[in-house]
């Protein structure tokens, strides 16, 4: 597509519930991150994807975390067992390649997730 | 102390005015620098790339300081659309993309 694209745009879950939420980077870019920026707050980095690498897990906050990213295209961050302080807008972003001085990232236009 | 520091602001100016915001960074391996913009409840936008030399798109003009370890951007003549926060962002050449918090400005009528 033209751009990264996520969905669920929102998403309300109550917590204990898991949610999963979806990313389609643009297409060819091999690199894809996931960061998670809470209200009036900075980004996050949470996770990122190169090709066929194993992935940097590095930023996720808890093993209630994971990610998956399929065939080097599509991923999914899932949350379980939810909590309140997991509300944020997830953002996911792609680049061309990964590790590349002046690489841009684009960034899609997230997943509000709010835990009641 | 933080990776990336900016002043949160908000700074607020008329229209017509030029403001400028400046943001540190501490990894002095450091090799890309970016400004983003992001409107409320919106994703950050690349608003430009920051080169060794410093670049001009338009209205906007970004410096580089490695010495002193800050970037810079330079806003002319601000429009009631450039209200925004302004993320500034850098990299050490690694996937690693580090994010200051931002800088808003309100730019008033």
């Amino acid at each position: 597509g033209a751009g990264v694209s996520q969905s669920p745009s929102n998403k309300v879950t109550e917590k204990g519930k898991d949610v999963e939420l979806r990313c389609d980077p643009i297409s060819g870019h091999t690199a894809l991150y996931w960061y998670r920026q809470s209200l009036g707050q900075g980004l996050e980095f949470l996770i990122y994807f190169q090709g066929n690498s194993a992935p940097d897990k590095s930023g996720l906050p808890s093993d209630r975390f994971s990610a998956e990213r399929t065939g080097g295209s599509v991923s999914t961050l899932t949350i379980q067992r939810t909590q309140q302080e997991d509300s944020a807008v997830y953002l996911c972003a792609s680049s061309l390649v990964g590790g590349q001085a002046g690489n841009t990232i684009y960034f899609g236009e997230g997943s509000w997730l709010t835990v009641v | 102390r933080k990776e990336v520091e900016q002043d949160p602001g908000p700074f607020n100016v008329p229209e017509g005015a030029t403001v400028a915001f400046n943001c540190t960074y501490s990894n002095s391996a450091s090799q890309s620098f970016f400004w983003y913009r992001q409107d409320c409840r919106k994703e950050p936008k690349l608003l430009m790339s920051v080169y060794s030399s410093g670049n001009e798109d338009g209205r906007f003009t970004a410096q580089l300081n490695r010495a002193s370890q800050y970037i810079s951007l330079l806003i002319r003549d601000s429009k009631l659309s450039d209200s925004a926060t302004y993320l500034c962002v850098v990299s050490s050449g690694t996937y690693k993309y580090i994010f200051g918090t931002g800088t808003r400005l309100k730019v008033l009528a």
